[in-house]
């Protein structure tokens, strides 16, 4: 069955370093998204991609980077990561305008 | 950013009972998504609405799209505990990237 994966699931980190969470979709899907989910926030979208070689970004994409080499994945890196990059972070993947499959989630702690 | 009000945020009601939750924007829709997300889980779609008026059913579950494109509800009938979880509304004015609410969180007592 086609799925979307996320890895890792849990994460814990130190200020400043580099972190990349893994996102990966057996569906086919061109489009792709990442979302942080923040109580009283709801899911904020982080960067998107519509297809190889095209990445853009959303609402709150400061600090974070993606880069789409294949149809496939949709890696997240947090350059230099800070404490308020605590979250709880879900990709997404869709081909249609009618909604998207998640992945299950990295729970990301910087401290 | 743009975001989606939802209400309530949360609410605590008793096994057997009807939910409402709406969601509005100050923006116009085309297309209006409720997801349910399970404690540990990401989202799951319940619901997709096409067109301002319609409403549609997903066994006890029925959604509305409202009329002015700016708001939307979901209903709950009967709850039982496994409804408990977060509700999100999401929308799109066209294109394939949608805004989400805040989300309610509902706790059902046996």
């Amino acid at each position: 069955d086609a799925e979307i994966t996320q890895s890792p699931r849990h994460k814990i980190t130190e200020t400043g370093r580099q972190v990349t969470l893994a996102c990966h979709q057996t569906w086919n899907h061109n489009n792709m998204f990442w979302y942080r989910q923040d109580l009283g926030h709801g899911l904020r979208l982080i960067h998107y991609s519509y297809g190889v070689q095209d990445t853009n970004k959303g609402e709150v994409s400061d600090g974070y980077s993606v880069s789409r080499s294949n149809t496939e994945d949709l890696p997240l890196t947090l350059e230099s990561a800070a404490s308020s990059q605590t979250s709880v972070y879900f990709c997404a993947s869709s081909d249609t305008l009618y909604g998207y499959t998640f992945g299950s989630g990295t729970r990301l702690t910087v401290v | 950013g743009q975001q989606l009000n939802q209400s309530p945020q949360s609410m605590f009601i008793q096994e057997g009972e009807d939910v409402s939750m709406n969601c509005t924007s100050s923006s116009i829709f085309n297309t209006w998504l409720w997801y349910k997300q399970d404690p540990g889980e990401g989202p799951v779609l319940l619901i997709a609405l096409y067109k301002a008026g319609e409403l549609t059913s997903n066994g006890r579950l029925t959604a509305q799209f409202g009329i002015t494109r700016k708001d939307s509800f979901l209903n709950i009938s009967a709850s039982i505990p496994s409804d408990v979880g977060i509700y999100f509304c999401a929308g799109s004015s066209g294109t394939y990237k949608y805004i989400f609410g805040t989300g309610t969180r509902l706790k059902v007592l046996a």
